[in-house]
């Protein structure tokens, strides 16, 4: 099984809809995230999770939200989904490395199409 | 305004010979440096990382090069292999307030011709 897997990993949907993405991680670290990737503009963080009771927004959380149900699960939410959220979306998870350096492990990836 | 710049959508090479991928910052507190790799219908994979108090970094035949002054960091790939062919993605984090949060640059797609 995946480190990190997400659920679903397709899903068209119309404008207006509720949608929910969910991550769930077996790796055991406490921080979680969620990215959308768009061509040609690199991974964006939306919101992250340092635990359960932690909750930050990122560069761009408008219109999305997110719940960290447990440790392990970390959703993402679109209220009234619209067609610039058409995207493809990573949970990640991570936890220092011996390093020091931030090094996240990746979900396979939500690709949303709002039409 | 972009933080962390990789200025070359795409780079093709020959099998066998080396690959340079390029990435810019702007921060120069930045402490960490990554970069991933990305295959299609995959989640982005870890590849190397190195401090901002080291000018190098190597792993098999990932290198990875720091020029602090130059706010530059690039990544070799000696010798290239087609399976190497990827988007590749560099990330830096550690500025203050950021919670060591990465910000990635939009990504260099790799095509390695056998």
């Amino acid at each position: 099984d995946a480190d990190v897997t997400q659920t679903p990993r397709n899903r068209i949907t119309k404008t207006g809809k509720r949608i929910m993405l969910e991550c769930s991680q077996t790796k055991g670290h406490d921080r979680m995230y969620w990215y959308r990737q768009d061509p040609g503009l690199g991974l964006r963080l939306i919101y992250y999770s340092f635990d359960v009771k932690d909750i930050n927004k990122g560069e761009i959380s408008d219109g999305y939200s997110v719940s960290r149900q447990a440790q392990a699960k970390f959703s993402l939410s679109l209220e009234s989904a619209i067609p610039n959220q058409t995207a493809l979306y990573f949970c990640a998870t991570s936890d220092l490395s011996s390093s020091g350096a931030n090094v996240l492990t990746f979900g396979a990836g939500s690709r949303l199409t709002v039409l | 305004d972009q933080q962390v710049k990789q200025n070359s959508p795409s780079l093709s090479v020959q099998e066998g010979r080396i690959s340079i991928l390029n990435c810019d910052y702007t921060n120069s507190m930045f402490d960490y440096f990554l970069w991933y790799k990305k295959y299609p219908a995959e989640g982005p994979t870890f590849l190397i990382s190195i401090s901002s108090i080291k000018d190098k970094n190597e792993d098999g035949r990932f290198t990875v090069f720091l020029n602090k002054s130059a706010k530059h960091l690039s990544l070799h790939i000696v010798p290239s292999q087609p399976g190497d062919s990827a988007v590749y993605f560099c990330a830096a984090s550690g500025v203050r307030g950021s919670q060591g949060n990465l910000i990635f640059g939009k990504g260099t797609k790799l095509s390695v011709k056998p």
